[in-house]
């Protein structure tokens, strides 16, 4: 299992302004680095899946960046709406199974 | 498509009672996961089952038994439940390093 941790633990954010958030993980043996966004009471969806140093993802108003060198990933929210209120979930791949990160809990304040 | 598919949805246990919760897939995918979701512990895997016909111990694997019953079936069964297994329980699958997809929980209370 790998050590994948994620700052901030939990931010809360106005309604239409922006946030970024970071995960980081071990860069040797990298594979595949996921996002997933978890709301209460339902289950992980999947967001992004990033491969590539380099590499960048556009979900509507959600982004994301890899950086597979230094190990980091940020995730982006701009113009933070209450429907993105939610659990933010990393994780590595690593030998056929995900390492989670304990999330970073979004709340936008309207 | 289903997805992954999970029963039960809840369940409730006396200390010592056994049962096991069923998952599917129906995207034909190889990899197979049990994870616990507890407060402030994020998603911890249990077993997992890289293709079928092999299972392997994750993260917090005591007191749980799997069993990869076909390409589309993985079970977790809990032999004796105790009040520290009392957690929400999900099933995933994956093909490759592509996206992963959970089932939607199952919530045990043990009492």
């Amino acid at each position: 299992i790998l050590n994948v941790e994620q700052s901030p633990q939990s931010l809360h954010v106005q309604e239409g302004d922006s946030t970024n958030f970071t995960c980081s993980f071990p860069s040797s043996n990298f594979y595949a680095l996921h996002w997933y966004r978890w709301e209460t009471a339902k289950s992980p969806e999947a967001l992004f899946v990033m491969t590539l140093n380099g590499d960048e993802k556009k979900k509507g108003r959600i982004s994301a960046t890899l950086n597979t060198k230094e190990g980091y990933s940020y995730l982006y929210i701009k113009g933070s709406q209450p429907e993105d209120s939610a659990t933010y979930l990393c994780a590595s791949l690593d030998d056929y199974k995900l390492s989670f990160g304990a999330g970073t809990t979004v709340t936008v304040r309207a | 498509n289903a997805g992954v598919t999970q029963t039960p949805k809840f369940q409730v246990l006396k200390t010592g009672q056994s049962m096991t919760l069923q998952c599917a897939q129906d995207m034909n995918h190889n990899s197979m996961y049990w994870y616990r979701q507890d407060p402030g512990m994020g998603l911890r895997l249990i077993y997992y089952s890289a293709s079928e016909g092999t299972t392997d111990k994750g993260e917090v694997p005591n007191g749980y038994n799997v069993s990869r019953l076909n390409k589309r079936e993985f079970s977790l069964r809990l032999e004796s439940a105790a009040p520290s297994q009392t957690s929400v329980y999900f099933c995933a699958s994956i093909r490759g390093i592509e996206t992963q997809y959970f089932g939607p929980g199952t919530r045990l209370l043990v009492l």
